[in-house]
C-alpha cells in the first residue's frame, strides 16, 4: 500500500537558520513525491515534485528537497527560514494504480521563531 | 487558489440537512478531487472523477454523493448519512502532468 510519514506533528525553527521537515514514503514501483504548503483557512499550494532526475529538486518561495531512495525519504529544505514559511507542510505521494490519486501524510507545522 | 473557486467559504447546518458544496475551475482540468481535512489526520479522499460523467469513491466516501456534469463543476453533496461532517473540505483538480491544484476550502460546521 501507498503510504508517507511526516515523523513531526511541529518543527521550531529560529529566523534566518535553515530548516528541514522530513518525510518518508512507501510505494510500489518508482515514486512521485509533492509537497504542499498551507496557510490558515486556506488551501494547499504546490512547492514542488520529485517525478525523475536529480535528487534534489527545487520548488517555490526558496524551498527545496532532497530524494534519497535508499532511505525512502523526501525532505523538505530551506537553507535560511523566514517568519512568513510558518504554516503547515504536506507530503505526498502519487497512488502509480489508482488514476494519479494522491497519498497525504497528516501534517507538519512549522513555526519560525522571530 | 487561483482557477478554482469553492463556495461558501463557510457552511452551517442542521443536523438532518443535506448541503451542497460547490467547485467550479477555469483550468480545462479532466480530474477532479474532493477531500476532507480534519485536525491531525491529513487530508483523505472523498470521491474524485477523471472525466465528465464518471466518477469514483475515495477512501472515505459514506455520507457524500457527487456529480460531474460539466467538466467546470465537481459538486460534493454532504448526506444526513454523514454521522460527523464538521470538517475543512477541499477540491482539487489535475492536468494531465501530475501535481494537483487545490481551491481555498470551505469550512463546514454542524450546529
Amino acid at each position: 500500500a501507498q503510504s508517507v510519514a511526516q515523523p513531526e506533528d511541529q518543527v521550531n525553527v529560529a529566523e534566518g537558520n535553515p530548516l528541514t521537515v522530513k518525510c518518508t514514503y512507501s510505494v510500489s514501483g518508482n515514486p512521485y513525491l509533492f509537497w504542499y504548503v498551507q496557510y490558515p483557512n486556506r488551501g494547499l499550494q504546490f512547492l514542488l515534485k520529485y517525478i525523475t532526475g536529480d535528487n534534489l529538486v527545487k520548488g517555490s518561495y526558496g524551498f527545496e528537497a532532497e530524494f534519497n531512495k535508499s532511505q525512502t525519504s523526501f525532505h523538505l529544505k530551506k537553507p535560511s527560514a523566514l517568519v512568513s514559511d510558518s504554516a503547515l507542510y504536506f507530503c505526498a505521494v502519487r497512488d502509480p494504480f489508482g488514476a494519479n490519486n494522491l497519498f497525504f501524510g497528516t501534517g507538519t507545522r512549522l513555526t519560525v521563531i522571530p | 487558489d487561483g482557477g478554482i473557486t469553492q463556495s461558501p467559504k463557510y457552511l452551517f447546518r442542521k443536523e438532518g440537512q443535506n448541503v451542497t458544496l460547490s467547485c467550479e475551475q477555469n483550468l480545462n482540468h479532466d480530474a477532479m478531487y474532493w477531500y476532507r481535512q480534519d485536525p491531525g489526520q491529513g487530508l483523505r479522499l472523498i470521491y474524485y472523477s477523471q472525466i465528465v460523467n464518471d466518477f469514483q469513491k475515495g477512501d472515505i466516501a459514506e455520507g457524500y454523493s457527487v456529480s460531474r456534469e460539466k467538466k467546470e463543476s465537481f459538486p460534493l453533496t454532504v448526506t444526513s448519512a454523514q454521522k460527523n461532517p464538521t470538517a475543512f473540505y477541499l477540491c482539487a483538480s489535475r492536468p494531465s502532468y501530475n501535481e494537483q491544484f487545490f481551491g481555498p476550502g470551505t469550512r463546514l460546521t454542524v450546529l
